[in-house]
This record gives C-alpha cells, sequence and structure tokens, in this order.
C-alpha cells in the first residue's frame, strides 16, 4: 500500500529537550516536505527536499532543521523546541514525474512542548 | 507570493443539501493548479479534487465539483447531497506547475452537516 508514515503521532516534551520525528515514504518519490498545521493559519511549509541531499527553506524554517540521506526518509528535526512550536505536523511526499500533482501526506504527529 | 483567502471560518448545512465554500487566490503565475483537501476529525489530509488552471472546464468529482473563474481568481467548491461524513475541514491550496512543489493553503473552513 503506498504511503506515508510518521512517528511518533503524538509526543508531548518540555522545552529544549531535542526531538525528531521521523517520515517514511514507500513510493519512490523525489519531492519531501513538512507542514505545520495552526488554528487560523491552515498548513504552512517548514522545509522541502526535491531529492537526496537537496533541501531548502520553507516559509516557517526557525527552529527546525531536516535532512535526506535517503530517497525513502525526511526526518523532521527540532534542537531546542519551545512552545511556540506546538502544532500538528505533517510530511508530504510527491512524485517529481512532470505533470505528477497529488501530494500524499502522512497522518500528523501531534507535538506539544512544555 | 501566493496567497490564498477562505473567509468563510465555518459553515453548516442540513444533510441532502447543497453548500458551497469559497476561495480566492491571488498569483502573478499563468501555469498553476488549484486544490480542495478535506480534514476530517481524523486529521488525515483527503485530496477532494483538483483544477489546472489553463483548463477552462470546471472539475466534478461525484458529488463535489468547482467553480473556477480565472480572472476572478476565485475558486468555489460545491458539494450537492451532502452526507453526514463530508463533516470536516476543508482546506483550498495553491501549487504552481513549476517550483518547489509548495502548496499554499487557506486557513479553512470547518464545515458541519447537520442530520
Amino acid at each position: 500500500e503506498a504511503q506515508v508514515t510518521q512517528n511518533p503521532r503524538y509526543l508531548i516534551t518540555v522545552t529544549g529537550k531535542k526531538l525528531t520525528v521521523t517520515c517514511s515514504q514507500n513510493m519512490n518519490h523525489e519531492y519531501m516536505s513538512w507542514y505545520r498545521q495552526d488554528p487560523g493559519l491552515g498548513l504552512r511549509q517548514i522545509y522541502y527536499s526535491m531529492n537526496v541531499e537537496v533541501t531548502d527553506k520553507g516559509d516557517v524554517p526557525e527552529g527546525y532543521k531536516v535532512s535526506r540521506k535517503e530517497k525513502r526518509n525526511f526526518p523532521l528535526i527540532l534542537e531546542s523546541p519551545s512552545p511556540n512550536q506546538t502544532s500538528l505536523y505533517f510530511c508530504a511526499s510527491k512524485s517529481g514525474t512532470s505533470g505528477a500533482y497529488t501530494q500524499y501526506f502522512g497522518p500528523g504527529t501531534r507535538l506539544t512542548v512544555l | 507570493a501566493q496567497t490564498v483567502t477562505q473567509s468563510q471560518p465555518e459553515m453548516s448545512v442540513q444533510e441532502a443539501e447543497t453548500v458551497t465554500l469559497s476561495c480566492t487566490y491571488d498569483t502573478s503565475e499563468n501555469n498553476y493548479y488549484l486544490f480542495w483537501y478535506k480534514q476530517p476529525p481524523s486529521r488525515q489530509m483527503i485530496l477532494v479534487i483538483r483544477q489546472e488552471a489553463y483548463k477552462q472546464q470546471n472539475a466534478t468529482e461525484n458529488r463535489f465539483s468547482v467553480n473556477f473563474q480565472k480572472a476572478a481568481k476565485s475558486f468555489s467548491l460545491k458539494i450537492s447531497d451532502s452526507q453526514l461524513g463530508d463533516t470536516a475541514m476543508y482546506f483550498c491550496a495553491f501549487m504552481k506547475f513549476f517550483g518547489n512543489e509548495k502548496l499554499t493553503f487557506g486557513t479553512g473552513t470547518r464545515l458541519t452537516i447537520i442530520p
């Protein structure tokens, strides 16, 4: 089954404790990205990757890091989380084939930073 | 930069009725996609319908259809014969044909179908 998986699904942590949210896709997609969803703001892009070892900032990258060492994985790293990073996070992937338009979303990760 | 505006934070409608959700956008691009995504209480993002900007014909998917007005930069979603399972948050989104594949989302409309 084609899917994007994220772990953990729920996480409560404290300010300053480094954490990683994993994202993996089994569709051999070139493009992957991270979004955060906040009430009244919709979803906003944090970082994206066009392929292995190619990453770039989205609209709200402050406080986040990413890496793309393998095509299937795109972890999101919060090195020193703060309460304003409490949010719902989505990973998405998409084929790089010309004309491909569908982005496949993971199930979301609810993060609370105390 | 692109912006997407959804001016209806919440809507409700009786089951089996028709409802229209509004979306406007701003862009200087000529080639792009527009989407409506559904987010039920499970939080999963589900693609409902898409429209390519170069196509004049409005997209339809079963009970879902859009009214795409390119000159007015308007992209509304019509849900016919609404069902309880349509209760969800609906997001309008924009994506350029070429670029970083970013989806630019509106702020969402929370739709409740009343039995």
